[in-house]
Parts: C-alpha cells; structure tokens; sequence
C-alpha cells in the first residue's frame, strides 16, 4: 500500500522568513508526485508533479525537488497570502489513485 | 474554461437518510474520481471513473456508498443509511484521461446528525 507522511504538521514563519516542508513516501512504481495547496474551505489546487528522482519544478517563490524516497517544498521569502495547508500525493503505476499526506499547515505572520 | 463543480456546497441530513452528491468535471475529462477528506487529514480515495464505467471502486468504504456515471460527465455519488461517520468533505476531481493531473472542485460538506 503507498503511503506518504508530511512534516512538520504545522509551520509558523515570519514573512520573509524561507523554510522547507517534507514529503517521505512508499510506492511500489512511482508514477508521479503531485504538491497541491488547499485554502480553508476550498479544494486542493494543483501546484506541481514531479516524476523522477532529480527532478526540480518552481512556481514563484516555490520550488519542488525530488529524490527516490522524499519530496521537499522549498518556500523562498514566504508572503502572507502564501498561507495555507501543501499537500504532497503519490501516484503508483499500479493504479490512477492518488494517495495523499495528511498535509502540512504554513501560516506565514507579516 | 470553467472548473470542476459541485453540489451541494453543503449538506445536512440526519442518520439514516439518503443523500446524493453531484460532480460537474473539467468539460472533456474522460476521468473522474471521488475523494473523502475528514478534518486534519489528506483527501483519501474512494472510486475513479475512466468513461462510464467505474473502473477502480476499491475506496469505497461499505456497500452504502455507489457513484453513477452515465453519460461520461457528470457523476452522483449516492449513500444510503447515512451514518454520523460519514460526515466529512466528499471531493470531487477530474483529469484529462487516466494518469494526467487531476483537478478538484470545491467539494461538499457533509454533516450526518
């Protein structure tokens, strides 16, 4: 069974202040690692995916990076509006599923 | 283009009741799928669509739980005997095809009293 653990639970950083989050996961076959951002009340939105080991995305002050057992989310001069719960998934070849992290909670203070 | 709808936004009903949850997907997602999230934790899997058919129903938790998809767009998730249990967010999500990104609707609130 895939399994993925986020960490820390929970993040309090000062606007400006640049931190990491980590994603550790199990897959039997990965077919892609997804990061998506999810507002209170809202759905998750679709951040990034990531495929093999090595791999590097960004997106603003985001940067996803990829090794074979952990994913981390780079936050580079957090802002206020950034935020919100980033939340790692994995997909296996097995299946089209996504099997998700219980998500880690950023609050960014100005 | 629009997103994935869905609706309800909310809903209360009480043990016992039936309830139907609807999902517009993305227009021209040939793949759907339905996830469930309790408070605190990550969405969890409970069927995928590819067409009409359902093609992977292995998260669904117990035969009170079956989701429709009859014309290859919208879907209805529908549960029987509700139990207070089942209160949570039932997210919704579609992808070009299987194995492409998928992206979530807003999801509905369920609340089983």
């Amino acid at each position: 069974e895939d399994q993925v653990t986020q960490s820390p639970e929970a993040l309090r950083l000062q606007e400006g202040e640049s931190s990491s989050l980590n994603c550790s996961y199990t897959v039997s076959g990965l077919r892609g690692l997804f990061w998506y951002r999810q507002d209170p009340g809202k759905g998750p939105e679709f951040l990034f995916t990531l495929y093999s080991a090595g791999e590097e995305k960004e997106k603003e002050r985001l940067k996803a990076t990829l090794t074979k057992k952990e994913s981390f989310l780079h936050i580079t001069a957090p802002k206020p509006e950034d935020s919100a719960t980033y939340l790692c998934a994995v997909q296996g070849r097995r299946d089209y599923k996504l099997s998700f992290g219980a998500g880690t909670t950023v609050t960014v203070r100005a | 283009g629009a997103g994935v709808s869905q609706t309800p936004s909310n809903k209360v009903t009480e043990k016992g009741k039936y309830v139907e949850l609807r999902c517009d997907p993305i227009s021209g997602h040939t793949a759907l799928y339905w996830y469930r999230q309790s408070l605190g934790q990550g969405p969890e899997f409970l069927i995928y669509f590819q067409g009409t058919g359902a093609a992977d129903d292995s998260g669904l938790p117990n035969d009170r739980f079956f989701a429709v998809r009859p014309e290859g767009s919208v879907s209805t998730l529908k549960i029987q005997r509700t139990e207070r249990g089942d209160s949570a967010v039932y997210l919704c999500a579609s992808s070009l095809t299987a194995g492409e990104t998928q992206y979530f609707g807003p999801g509905t609130r369920l609340l089983v009293l």
